[in-house]
């Protein structure tokens, strides 16, 4: 069975400053992952997803997120913040077998961006 | 572009009530889900379907019914609603086919308030 951990429910950074939204995953087999964005009183949009090719995936908007398999980890950067970044971020992981595999979302991280 | 669209995007009801939530996408997807949203609990599946008149149970399908009668409409159906049913719904599709990625598109939400 698949799980994701969102470390962090809300992170708080200054605009310019970096990025850094952490994500686990528990998988029994190569995982496909995903990083969603929810601006408000929108739906969710897919910011990226690795899908086992290259470990460093970039997405829209300047993010990109690498896969680390030893640390089980797929965290989201960005080098320099923007106001517009303030949403909710989920992390997302599905195990890709077929199609009775559900993607599974970590509890989110609501990210504030500071002037 | 691709798009899925649900059909009322704040709706206030009594308790009690007959509540119907429409969910249309016209990218062809196989998949349509339907998930509640609430704070600090992420994302929940309520019900599922993988085609026309199939209809899977998610981790939270207490007190909801689904119909799917055209491939490009998922209905959400709340029997009689309650004030524990008051959150967002969204609404999303997939392609069906095993070995894809599968990434999810999403509705922009329903907000049902029920009092």
């Amino acid at each position: 069975a698949q799980s994701v951990t969102q470390l962090g429910s809300h992170v708080s950074v200054s605009e310019g400053a970096l990025v850094l939204l952490r994500c686990n995953y528990s998988s029994s087999v190569p995982p496909y992952l995903f990083w969603y964005v929810q601006y408000p009183n929108q739906g969710l949009q897919l910011l990226l997803k690795y899908t086992s090719a290259a470990t460093l995936v970039k997405g829209i908007n300047g993010f990109e997120a690498e896969f680390k398999k030893s640390e089980t980890s797929f965290h989201l950067t960005k080098p320099s913040a923007h106001m517009r970044d303030a949403a909710e971020y989920f992390c997302a992981v599905r195990a890709p077998m077929n199609r009775d595999d559900k993607i599974i979302f970590g509890k989110g991280t609501r990210l504030h961006i500071l002037p | 572009d691709v798009k899925v669209t649900q059909s009322s995007r704040y709706l206030v009801k009594r308790t009690g009530e007959k509540v119907f939530l429409e969910c249309v996408q016209d990218m062809d997807h196989e998949n349509m889900f339907w998930y509640r949203q609430d704070p600090g609990l992420g994302l929940r599946l309520i019900y599922f379907s993988y085609d026309v008149k199939m209809k899977e149970k998610g981790d939270i399908p207490e007190g909801y019914s689904v119909s799917r009668e055209k491939k490009e409409r998922f209905s959400l159906i709340l029997e009689s609603a309650s004030t524990n049913q008051t959150s967002m719904y969204l609404c999303a599709s997939s392609f069906g086919l095993a070995g894809i990625t599968g990434e999810l598109f999403f509705g922009e939400g329903s907000r049902l308030t029920v009092l």
